[in-house]
C-alpha cells in the first residue's frame, strides 16, 4: 500500500464547478505539499501545510493531522485549472513521498 | 534569482553510456531532491540530500548515483544508461529545519528529458 493515496485519479468537471481532490497518508509527516503540473510543463508548488487551512485565490487547502488527510478545493473552476495535481508528504528527515496525482480536466 | 537550474534540458544517450545531470539552487536551501516522472507512474524519488554532506536513497535509486557537491549543487549520475531510465528528471530544493514542523516550501527545476536508445 502506498504511503500516500490520492483520489480521484481522474476528474472531469464543467467550468464553474466546485472541485475537491483528496489525499490520505499513513505516516507521520512534518508537512504536506500540493503541487500543480500543466501538460508538458514544470511543477509548481501551490501550498505547503502542516495544520489548518490555507487559501490562495480560488484554491483552498486543508489538512487534518489526526485523520492524516488533506483536501485541495478549487472554487469556480476554469479550463486553465486543467492540470495534474500532486500531493506530497515530507517525512521527518526530509524525505518526500508523492501521491500518484489527480488528472483534472475542466471543460468550458 | 534563478531558483533551481537543471542541465541539460534534453539528452539522448545510447545504452551503456554515462552522463551526469546537474542541479543548482541559489536560495541557500539545505534539502535537495532528484526524482523521475514516467507516464502513468507519477513522481518517484530517486535520491535526496537532507543537508550538505548527506545523501539518502529514495524509492528508485538503482542505476543512479548522486553527489552533493556543496550546498548549492546536487548532481545525478547514470553510470551505464539503460532504456528503462528514459524519463523526465526533476530536481527540487527546499529550506527545511530538520524536525521543525511546517518548514520547507518546494521549488522545482524545469526538468530534463532523457532518452536512452
Amino acid at each position: 500500500k502506498n504511503e500516500v493515496e490520492q483520489s480521484p485519479q481522474n476528474l472531469t468537471a464543467q467550468e464553474g464547478e466546485f472541485i475537491t481532490i483528496n489525499c490520505s497518508y499513513s505516516v507521520g509527516i512534518s508537512a504536506l505539499h500540493w503541487l500543480q503540473q500543466h501538460p508538458g510543463g514544470g511543477i509548481v508548488s501551490l501550498f505547503m501545510l502542516s495544520s489548518g487551512k490555507k487559501k490562495h485565490g480560488r484554491l483552498i487547502a486543508t489538512i487534518n493531522i489526526q485523520e492524516k488527510h488533506s483536501s485541495l478545493h478549487i472554487t469556480a473552476s476554469h479550463p486553465r485549472d486543467s492540470a495534474v495535481y500532486i500531493c506530497a508528504v515530507r517525512l521527518y528527515g526530509n524525505k518526500l513521498v508523492f501521491g500518484a496525482g489527480t488528472i483534472l480536466r475542466v471543460k468550458s | 534569482n534563478a531558483g533551481v537550474t537543471q542541465t541539460p534540458k534534453f539528452q539522448v544517450l545510447k545504452t551503456g553510456q554515462s552522463m551526469t545531470l546537474q542541479c543548482a539552487q541559489d536560495m541557500n536551501h539545505n534539502s535537495m531532491y532528484w526524482y523521475r516522472q514516467d507516464p502513468g507512474m507519477g513522481l518517484r524519488l530517486i535520491y535526496y540530500s537532507a543537508s550538505e554532506g548527506t545523501t539518502d536513497k529514495g524509492e528508485v535509486p538503482n542505476g543512479y548515483n548522486v553527489s552533493r557537491l556543496n550546498k548549492r549543487e546536487f548532481s545525478l549520475r547514470l553510470e551505464s544508461a539503460a532504456p528503462s531510465q528514459t524519463s523526465v528528471y526533476f530536481c527540487a530544493s527546499s529550506k527545511t529545519s530538520g524536525r521543525v514542523r511546517g518548514t520547507g516550501e518546494l521549488f522545482f527545476g524545469e526538468g530534463s528529458r532523457l532518452t536512452v536508445l
